[in-house]
């Protein structure tokens, strides 16, 4: 089955900074990779995800990056705020229509200084 | 708000109690979800329903025990837990049961197993 191994579990940055989180996935059938993002207290919430047949997808401050090849996506966040605090989770899929499952990955806490 | 209410919010059992999870999904899905959030570990899917039927069952011990008697309610029955089952449990919805498809997710149910 897919195992979803994902880095670092903390990360503490300077307001403004960049921050980057890394996910590798085992399962080379899989083909979505959507990242959650939850506050403190607070329920997940789909923030972006990527298909396997895109390299790079962007929303405003955050990005997504896809390697098929090494099996690893990554999260990018520019210019952070401290409402960026929280944690995330990478999951991944393969679309396999009703039968196809998110793992998740175990998270990374961003802190972000102010 | 997601439109996804679970209840109770915080629930705490003794061993061999039995108690029931609510979820109630207000937005036309027609896949729900049960999730275990534990510390430090990922989300772990434990049960899936398409259109009302189960479509997925991740080894879960038969001390729990979904139902679901229509698209918008889910519930999770429990008896004789352990208290290694205290945990945060997530309850999700989406369109559809096919993994691009945007998991909304509940409040969750904070139980403790004493």
């Amino acid at each position: 089955g897919e195992n979803v191994e994902q880095h670092p579990s903390t990360l503490s940055v300077q307001e403004g900074d960049s921050a980057v989180i890394k996910c590798t996935y085992s399962d080379s059938a899989s083909n979505y990779f959507p990242w959650y993002k939850q506050e403190l207290g607070k329920r997940p919430q789909l923030i972006i995800d990527i298909r396997s047949n895109v390299g790079e997808k962007k929303d405003q401050r955050i990005a997504v990056t896809l390697n098929k090849t090494a099996k690893h996506f990554s999260l990018h966040i520019t210019e952070t705020q401290p409402e960026d605090s929280a944690v995330y989770f990478c999951a991944a899929s393969r679309d396999g229509g009703s039968q196809g499952n998110l793992i998740f990955g175990k998270g990374t806490k961003l802190s972000v200084k102010p | 708000e997601t439109g996804v209410t679970q209840t109770p919010r915080h629930l705490v059992m003794g061993m061999t109690n039995k108690k029931s999870l609510k979820c109630e999904q207000h937005l036309g899905h027609n896949a729900m979800y049960w999730y275990k959030q534990s510390a430090k570990k990922p989300l772990e899917l434990m049960f899936v329903y398409n259109f009302k039927e189960q479509t997925e069952n991740n080894s879960v011990p038969s001390r729990f025990s979904p139902e679901c008697p229509n698209s918008s309610h889910l519930f999770l029955h429990l008896h004789t837990l352990q208290p290694e089952d205290s945990a945060l449990y997530l309850c999700a919805s989406s369109l559809s049961g096919a993994t691009y498809n945007e998991q909304f997710f509940g409040p969750g149910t904070r139980l403790t197993v004493l």
